[in-house]
């Protein structure tokens, strides 16, 4: 079963409103990433943010992390149009000889409407 | 993007009958996996390599191997493919260091008749 649990699973918003996600995961983590996947594409690398870590920003950009809870949270300010994607969240585990499994959520189907 | 090539793009292919997905990295990264991307599933690690020769099974292993011979090619083999298997294929690479990303190849949508 996957690790992370993305909410909601499809969110649609009009063009400069804020779009939350969140993802909610079952076990220790070493950290925890945000990707993005445009139609047709491979998944694209976000955000990355350590267990030690309560918060970060990049552009429009703001995770936040809750180890206590189990749960991440990703908040794009201002959507634009560009923005429509699916998010997926994924939590991080070790293997051997420095090798990472990376457990992905079902994500989040994202639309801004013009 | 990151230097990462996946190819065939698209394949349809018969029940029972081989078939080999290629990764290739010009990045000279350690570590290279295979995910299985479907439907209510998210995605699923199929096979990883942490080096030449050294692969290892992930979660969805099962009627699928790997060869890594070079640093730059990692090769996916369903060795009988069946219906079970059509999905799309996700390659991606990793560098050193506990916080360093995936990066992801655009795909390979594989479809077993």
């Amino acid at each position: 079963s996957q690790q992370g649990e993305e909410d909601p699973q499809a969110l649609s918003i009009q063009e400069g409103e804020n779009a939350t996600m969140n993802c909610s995961y079952k076990t220790s983590i070493n950290n925890l990433q945000w990707y993005r996947q445009n139609s047709g594409r491979g998944l694209v690398h976000l955000i990355l943010i350590r267990s030690n870590e309560r918060e970060k920003h990049s552009g429009r950009l703001r995770v936040t992390l809750d180890t206590s809870k189990k749960s991440s949270s990703l908040l794009i300010t201002a959507s634009r149009a560009a923005d429509t994607a699916s998010y997926f969240c994924a939590t991080v585990s070790l293997l051997i000889q420095g090798a990472q499994k990376l457990v992905f959520g079902q994500g989040t189907r994202l639309t801004i409407n013009p | 993007d990151a230097g990462i090539t996946q190819s065939p793009r698209h394949k349809v292919t018969e029940t029972g009958t081989p078939v080999t997905l290629r990764c290739h990295q010009t990045e000279n990264h350690r570590y290279m996996y295979w995910y299985r991307q479907d439907p209510g599933h998210g995605l699923r690690l199929i096979h990883y390599s942490y080096g030449v020769k050294d692969t290892d099974k992930g979660e969805v292993s099962d009627g699928y191997s790997v060869s890594r011979s070079k640093t730059e090619d990692f090769l996916l083999t369903l060795e009988s493919a069946t219906s079970s298997q059509t999905s799309v294929y996700f390659c991606a690479i990793r560098g050193q260091g506990n916080n360093s990303p995936l990066h992801f190849g655009n795909g390979t949508r594989l479809t077993v008749t």
